[in-house]
């Protein structure tokens, strides 16, 4: 099983709501990443989390704000967004460098679609 | 600056023939390379990955890595519409932090016609 699920699909939000999106994986990864994807571009790497720990933050406005409560789950905490914040957010999760190896495997979600008014 | 290059196409195959998708990338220290194919308004998904030079096939999907040239390619054979998609190639490189960042190419947009 490779599923990565993400809530919720869609979003719609002001520039003055603050919304959190939401990631869980049960494969027993323990690496998990957020990306943010325009409209024909590559995926943006945005954060990672390795063992529960940010070990990659790209630079990342701070009206962006992960959480890994543990393991399984992962949020994105949104807050302020500019309409140019609008894009797919993607969740993956992979073994991690400890397990994986050179060869370690990362798997998307979803995605959640993103819409700032 | 680590780069990974793909034309971006649109490459058109006819249904059946063999698509053939190429990637380049700049960074000697590269250890493995990743294709992900994705379809309009979804998520990536991971067709092979590959990181000892030479060939590896699953099923009609064959990557093709020469560390030498730096150079990594799909090719898919008996391409059916179903194929049309954007193909990403990613790239891991070596680093001391471990190994969890992938340098994603822009895409190659695949159509097959029928």
């Amino acid at each position: 099983d490779t599923e990565v699920t993400q809530t919720p699909k869609h979003l719609v939000m002001g520039m003055t709501n603050k919304k959190s999106l939401k990631c869980e994986q049960h494969m027993g990864h323990r690496a998990m990443y957020w990306y943010k994807q325009k409209a024909k571009k590559p995926p943006e790497l945005m954060f990672v989390y390795s063992y529960e720990k940010l070990s990659i933050n790209e630079s990342v406005p701070s009206r962006f704000s992960p959480e890994c409560p543990n393991s399984s789950l992962l949020n994105l905490h949104l807050h302020a967004l500019q309409p140019e914040d609008s894009a797919l957010y993607l969740c993956a999760s992979s073994q991690g460098r400890l397990a994986g190896g050179s060869t370690d495997t990362q798997y998307f979600g979803p995605g959640t679609r993103l819409t700032v008014l | 600056q680590k780069e990974v290059e793909q034309n971006s196409g649109p490459l058109s195959v006819p249904e059946g023939a063999i698509a053939s998708l190429n990637c380049t990338y700049s960074d000697r220290g590269s250890q493995s390379f990743f294709w992900y194919r994705q379809y309009s308004g979804k998520s990536p998904e991971l067709i092979m990955f590959i990181y000892s030079n030479g060939d590896k096939e699953d099923g009609r999907f064959t990557a093709q890595l020469n560390k030498a040239s730096q150079y990594v390619s799909l090719l898919i054979r008996d391409s059916q519409p179903s194929d049309s998609a954007t193909y990403l190639c990613a790239v891991r490189h070596a680093s001391r932090f471990g190994n969890e960042k992938l340098t994603f190419g822009t895409g190659t947009r695949l159509t097959i016609i029928p």
